[in-house]
């Protein structure tokens, strides 16, 4: 299994460009997410999805968009890149959510410059 | 809102010293605790982590954890540091039976541990 991949590994963008991050899983788990990480602020939830077809907003939605329209597939898209989206970004997954004895999994993440 | 606290921003030890880096939560329900470590420009790896049983826990590289569950603690032990252990540490918390994310895990802010040799 290759686990939690994510492409690319290093991106810098413009103000206002869009782009997408790609993360997938062969683990055919139920639940991914995405995190952020900036320094000192440790990994922030963004969105998840405990399902395909179902997704939610986390703790730092704003400027992000995502959709689940497979299992393994669960991509982030910025809109209109700001600088403060500068940061590194972790998908992850688990086999299912809520439950006892569940373990993410992380992808080896996205660094992003936005200029 | 649940949260994760860990204590120390920074923490500088020595080669041999003990290390224990400090976490609390704030839920009071049932809860999965982990410990990750990140080394310098690489991902997040699992150190260890407690679902339930024996509250004292070993993970990789001679690192364990206690759950005080009275303390809402997690705290993260190491009876002897080296240099390859410098990296960064985040707790992370799944509260369970709390509302509709429940698979959501909750990250402290992370403790940099940095050992000279």
């Amino acid at each position: 299994n290759a686990g939690v991949t994510q492409t690319p590994k290093f991106q810098v963008l413009k103000t206002g460009q869009s782009m997408t991050l790609q993360c997938a899983q062969d683990m055919n788990h139920e639940y991914m997410s995405w995190y952020r990480q900036d320094p000192g602020m440790g990994l922030r939830l963004i969105h998840y999805s405990v399902g395909a077809g179902i997704t939610d907003q986390g703790e730092v939605p704003n400027g992000y968009n995502v959709s689940r329209s497979t299992t393994e597939d669960f991509p982030l898209r910025l809109l209109s890149a700001a600088p403060s989206q500068t940061s590194v970004y972790f998908c992850a997954s688990s086999y299912t959510s809520g439950v006892a004895y569940n373990e993410q999994f992380f992808g080896p993440g996205t660094r992003l410059t936005v200029l | 809102a649940q949260s994760v606290s860990q204590h120390n921003h920074h923490v500088i030890l020595s080669e041999a010293a003990s290390l224990e880096l400090g976490c609390n939560y704030s839920y009071g329900g049932t809860v999965n605790l982990f410990w990750y470590v990140q080394y310098p420009g690489q991902h997040l790896q699992l150190l260890l982590k407690y679902f339930s049983g024996d509250p004292l826990v070993k993970g990789i590289k001679g690192f364990e954890a206690e759950f005080i569950k009275s303390k809402f603690s997690f705290n993260l032990r190491k009876p002897s540091v080296q240099w390859s252990d410098t990296a960064e540490y985040f707790c992370a918390v799944n509260p369970l039976n709390y509302g509709g994310s429940q698979g959501n895990l909750i990250f402290g802010k992370g403790t940099k541990l940095s050992v000279k040799p």
